[in-house]
């Protein structure tokens, strides 16, 4: 199985300020279509994850433009740029080209 | 808007079965292919199962294969998942999750989960 891995599991951050999560995969992601198959979920407390972003940098919708994505091959990372507290969750990263999909270890925001 | 609702969670022991069901709105269900994605108690998430949108295909993790059987019926707009042999470690919050039309393990909404609790 692909394996993602993110740093840092955990981050503390001071509303204003900006965010930084990495995800790694031991496999490439761009596929012979020219997409990358990198997605970003955030799960706030009790509920399910909601999807922040797909093939890498493509925000979905209704998600604000505090919210980054970028990399390429097996190295990304999810930026947001002013942290707000209503970010606070664990954000996922995920890795849809190969069967089975597979998500790093989640990393836990919290606010200062 | 999209909606997904499971339902069919419950306590069970060791070796039952159970099923879940997850009831969706807001799209053209039979055009998307759908799947279920578990989270254990504190834990991460694992994929689990994803059926095309017509239900002609099924896959499954390795750690459910043999066990696990999706299901889909277009005519309801309703994704199933019938679990048997229970085990505890299947104990866990089970989300179902709509895909992109791109492919079946890609998603894009998610429900608000059912939790299945294994014990004797």
């Amino acid at each position: 199985d692909t394996v993602m891995t993110q740093t840092p599991l955990s981050l503390s951050v001071t509303p204003g300020q900006p965010a930084s999560i990495s995800c790694k995969s031991n496999q490439r992601l761009l596929y012979s279509d020219g997409k990358t198959y990198l997605y970003w979920y955030v799960q706030k407390p009790g509920q399910s994850p909601q999807l922040l972003m797909y093939e890498v940098s493509r925000r979905f919708s209704g998600v604000p433009d505090r919210f980054s994505g970028s990399g390429s091959g097996t190295d990304f990372t999810l930026e947001i740029s002013r942290v707000e507290t209503d970010d606070v969750g664990v954000y996922y990263c995920m890795q849809g080209l190969y069967l089975p999909p597979t998500f790093g270890q989640g990393t836990k925001v919290e606010i200062k | 808007d999209v909606q997904l609702v499971e339902s069919g969670g419950g306590l069970e022991q060791p070796g039952g079965s159970l099923r879940l069901s997850c009831a969706a709105s807001g799209f053209t269900f039979s055009s998307y292919g759908m799947s279920w994605v578990r989270q254990a108690p504190g834990k991460g998430l694992e994929w689990v199962s994803a059926i095309s949108g017509s239900g002609d295909a099924t896959y499954y993790a390795d750690s459910v294969k043999g066990r696990f059987t999706i299901s889909r019926d277009n005519f309801r707009n309703t994704l199933n998942l019938l679990i048997n042999s229970l085990r505890g470690e299947d104990t866990a919050v089970y989300f179902c999750a709509k895909a992109f039309r791109d492919g079946y393990w890609r998603f894009d909404y998610w429900g608000q989960g059912a939790l299945v609790t294994v014990s004797s």
